[in-house]
């Protein structure tokens, strides 16, 4: 069963918009969300994260908003940039263990010019 | 600091095949681990490693081996290959701290089985 889900695989946002990716767990086992970003070829880097006990993180033109009582989360991008062009991978960490990551299946986001 | 770093970048293996795929970090992280990446779909954790000599399975560890000798290196074993094992495989490593929450990851290895 899926953990993390991004149900949008795909998404296109003109650029000095506003880019929002979402994602939904089923999973109440989770202290941390994170937000990666992965570009062709490279390894995921890690973008902004969340803690399960806040409801909104901000970093720059990054913000993910926390909605525990629907289990989803959403990053706000603002304003969109050609360079955010890439694949968004959701993920959460478990609460006990060796910290590990259920990752989400992704959204690519393409800013168009 | 080189991260994360992971050899080879590509490889094309023949069903029946063995190889190693080579994962070394030079932070000092203790956690170590693997992952796969099929198109389309999320990264799904094959084995992990809270330290030197320790190591137990992820979600998918079927057709897979690790170890862990050194805190820096942590290979990723295929004894058979299979069709099924195609796919690209990131290695990442992180602090033991739990208020470090970042994953470090390489920048991948595409794997084909044919």
């Amino acid at each position: 069963d899926q953990q993390v889900k991004q149900n949008s695989p795909s998404l296109s946002v003109q650029e000095g918009r506003i880019s929002i990716l979402n994602c939904d767990y089923t999973n109440s086992m989770f202290d941390y969300f994170l937000w990666y970003k992965k570009y062709p070829a490279e390894g995921p880097t890690f973008l902004i994260s969340i803690s399960s006990i806040k409801d909104k993180n901000e970093d720059g033109r990054f913000t993910v908003f926390l909605n525990k009582s629907a289990k989803h989360l959403s990053l706000h991008i603002v304003p969109s940039q050609p360079g955010d062009s890439a694949v968004y991978f959701c993920a959460a960490r478990i609460i006990q263990g060796a910290q590990k990551l259920v990752f989400g299946q992704g959204t690519r986001l393409t800013i168009n010019p | 600091n080189a991260g994360v770093t992971q050899t080879p970048k590509f490889r094309i293996l023949k069903i029946g095949q063995s190889m190693t795929l080579q994962c070394t970090q030079d932070m000092n992280h203790n956690y170590m681990y693997w992952y796969r990446q099929d198109p389309g779909m999320g990264l799904k954790l094959i084995y992990y490693s809270v330290g030197a000599g320790i190591t137990d399975k992820g979600e998918v560890p079927n057709g897979y081996n690790v170890s862990r000798s050194t805190t820096e290196d942590f290979p990723l074993r295929l004894e058979l290959a299979a069709p099924s094992q195609t796919s690209v495989y990131f290695c990442a490593s992180s602090f033991r701290d739990t208020s470090y929450n970042e994953q470090f990851f390489g920048p991948g290895t595409r794997l084909t089985v044919l």
